[in-house]
């Protein structure tokens, strides 16, 4: 059964400061989904990830994605204020169905 | 586009109730699914579709029904309202046809459900 993991759960960061977010999973899978979420607000699609070694990079936001290891990373960089929200991983479940599978979520905070 | 639309926002219900979420997508997308989402533990997949009639459980489906008749529209039906289905619901829809992003997601804005 295909497990997704993500951590920290919560991250409180200072303004200007880099950190990044890990993602595990623990069965076979070539494509992988970053979300995010606002307090109160629907899923927004960020990046897919759809080949070993793949890096797609937007704004201050920069994901990877490593299939042998079975690793995504979300990397900050210079963070600021309007970043605050959660950020999901998804992946899919096997290659024929399609299901994707959400890890816990990362709350993000970032502070002046 | 609406993308993909959920009615009602808002829900209070009392035990034993039972309800209807709707669910609809003007994207033309093959494949829609409900989740459901609670504090700590990320998003839960109740039911999945992959096509007008065709559905399938997935990992909470118990208490709920789904059925797809048209390639529009998912309803999901909670049969016997209870405190433990007090939760938001993201309906969600992807294309499911072949290509590279078939299976990305795009969600409604979600329906809060209370049950008392």
């Amino acid at each position: 059964e295909l497990k997704v993991e993500q951590n920290p759960l919560f991250l409180s960061m200072q303004e200007g400061k880099n950190y990044t977010i890990y993602c595990n999973y623990s069965t076979t899978s070539d494509r992988l989904y970053w979300y995010r979420q606002d307090p109160g607000k629907s899923l927004e699609s960020l990046f897919v990830l759809l080949s070993n070694g793949a890096v797609k990079q937007e704004g201050r936001l920069m994901a990877s994605l490593d299939t042998k290891a079975r690793l995504s990373t979300l990397h900050i960089t210079a963070a600021v204020h309007d970043l605050s929200a959660t950020y999901f991983c998804a992946v899919v479940r096997s290659y024929n169905t399609d299901k994707l599978i959400f890890g816990t979520g990362t709350r993000l905070q970032v502070f002046p | 586009n609406a993308g993909v639309t959920q009615t009602p926002k808002f829900q209070v219900l009392k035990t034993g109730q039972s309800m209807t979420l709707q669910c609809a997508q003007d994207m033309n997308h093959e494949y829609m699914s409900w989740y459901r989402q609670d504090p700590g533990m990320g998003l839960r997949l109740i039911h999945y579709s992959v096509g007008a009639g065709i559905t399938d459980q997935g990992e909470v489906p118990n208490g709920y029904n789904v059925s797809r008749s048209t390639t529009e529209d998912f309803p999901l039906r909670l049969l016997s309202a209870a405190p433990s289905q007090t939760s938001v619901y993201f309906c969600a829809s992807s294309p499911g046809t072949s290509g590279r992003n078939r299976d990305e997601q795009f969600f409604g804005p979600g329906t809060r459900l209370t049950v008392l």
